[in-house]
Formats: C-alpha cells, structure tokens, sequence
C-alpha cells in the first residue's frame, strides 16, 4: 500500500484566490511527522510546513496552512491568496519513528498547481 | 550559510560509464539522504549515511550502486555501468540530526542522462 497518496490530477486556481492540495497517508505509528514540499520548474526542493502527529493545532506557516484530520489520515495543504510564483509542483511526505528508517522521508507522486492570472 | 550544494548540475554519460554525483551538506549537518526522481514522479528514497556509515541503503538497487560519505569531503553516489534506466534527477539532501520534526534541506539536484 502507498504510504502517501496525491491523487489529484493537476490543479488550477485564480491567483488571490485560496485553494487545497490533497494528501492522504497510510501509518500504523503512533508518532510521525508530515510536511510538505513546492518543486518550481527550476528542479529545488523548498520546505514549506510541517505537522507533527501529536501536534494539537494544525500548522501554520505565513500563506500556507495544513488542514490535518487525523482520524482520516489526511493532511491537506490550503494556500490563501495564490500568487503566480506558486505554481509548482507540491509533494507530501511523511517520517515515521517506530519503522526503523526514522530519518528518511517518504514522498507522494506530487500535485501541479497552476495559478492563472 | 551555504545550503546543500551538489554537482555537476547536469551529467552526460554513454552506457556502460560510471557516473559520480557529489554532495557538501550544509555546515553542521552530519545526516545525508540520496534521493532519485523519475519524470512526473515524486522522490524515492534511495540511501541514508551518517559520516562513514550508511545507516539505511533499503531504496538502493543491490548492484551497480553505491554510496559513500566520508569524514572529510562530500558525499557521493556512484553509479557503474550506466544504462538508460538511470536517467533520472538525483537528489541530495541534508539535516542536522534525524529527529522526527525535522526538515530536510535539499540540493538543487543532479540531472543525470545516459546516452
């Protein structure tokens, strides 16, 4: 079974206007972490937030915000005010501690998001 | 405060060549992950090395791959004889510690083409 799933096919949205990436995963570790990444065209990979399991509040860092629903193991990322510099590729990804392979990171497919002017 | 630098950017190698792809993790971090990605693809994980340890090589393929991060100087990932299906970009990334909450710092990557 997948570990992360990204399903959505590519993605548009107005720019100044909100939208949600999808991410659901698949643990059965109590503790884990969740974060997401922006791949722009140039090929980098650019952190943009991090959820813990245990976290009580979802995440929040400046247009970017995690909407984490841990009883349906899903972990979306909500962009406000979408800018044209956010088009990219996202990817979820997640860390699990009890596994054995506590430090790597395990990547979904990735969602394109295209932001129309 | 450099971030994780890899090189060569671009790499061009025929079958059957053996293929170098360097990685400088950022200053004080001693964690060090290998990563490949395939078009349209997400990341797959392929090793992670402590200095001169690996530490989990589970996403590497038994032959032809291996890696290295020695006391001194960058890591590297090589690759010996080549074949198409290792085209593919590499990344590199780097993190302090291995702590849950922590993120990785990731290289601009290593695009590698076999010919």
């Amino acid at each position: 079974a997948q570990k992360i799933t990204q399903t959505q096919p590519g993605m548009f949205v107005q720019e100044k206007e909100a939208v949600t990436l999808d991410c659901t995963y698949d643990t059965s570790d109590p503790s884990y972490g969740l974060f997401w990444y922006k791949q722009p065209s140039s090929g980098e990979m650019i952190f943009l937030i991090y959820q813990g399991s245990y976290d009580q509040q979802n995440a929040t860092e400046g247009r970017y915000s995690l909407n984490f629903q841990k009883a349906r193991k899903s972990a979306n990322l909500v962009i406000s005010a979408s800018q044209l510099g956010d088009s990219a590729m996202y990817f979820c990804a997640m860390r699990e501690v009890h596994t054995g392979a506590n430090s790597k990171l395990t990547f979904g497919k990735g969602i394109t998001l295209s932001v129309r002017p | 405060n450099a971030g994780v630098m890899q090189n060569p950017r671009h790499l061009v190698r025929r079958r059957g060549q053996e293929a170098r792809l360097r990685c400088s993790p950022m200053k004080g971090h001693s964690h060090v992950y290998w990563y490949r990605q395939l078009p349209e693809e997400g990341l797959k994980f392929m090793v992670y090395l402590q200095k001169e340890n690996i530490i989990d090589e589970s996403g590497m393929p038994k032959e032809r791959f291996s890696a290295e991060f020695p006391k001194e100087g960058p890591s590297i990932l090589r690759i010996q004889q080549v074949v198409r299906g290792d085209s593919a970009a590499y990344f590199c990334a780097s993190s302090p510690t291995g702590d849950l909450n922590e993120k990785l710092f990731f290289g601009s990557g290593t695009q590698l083409s076999v010919l």
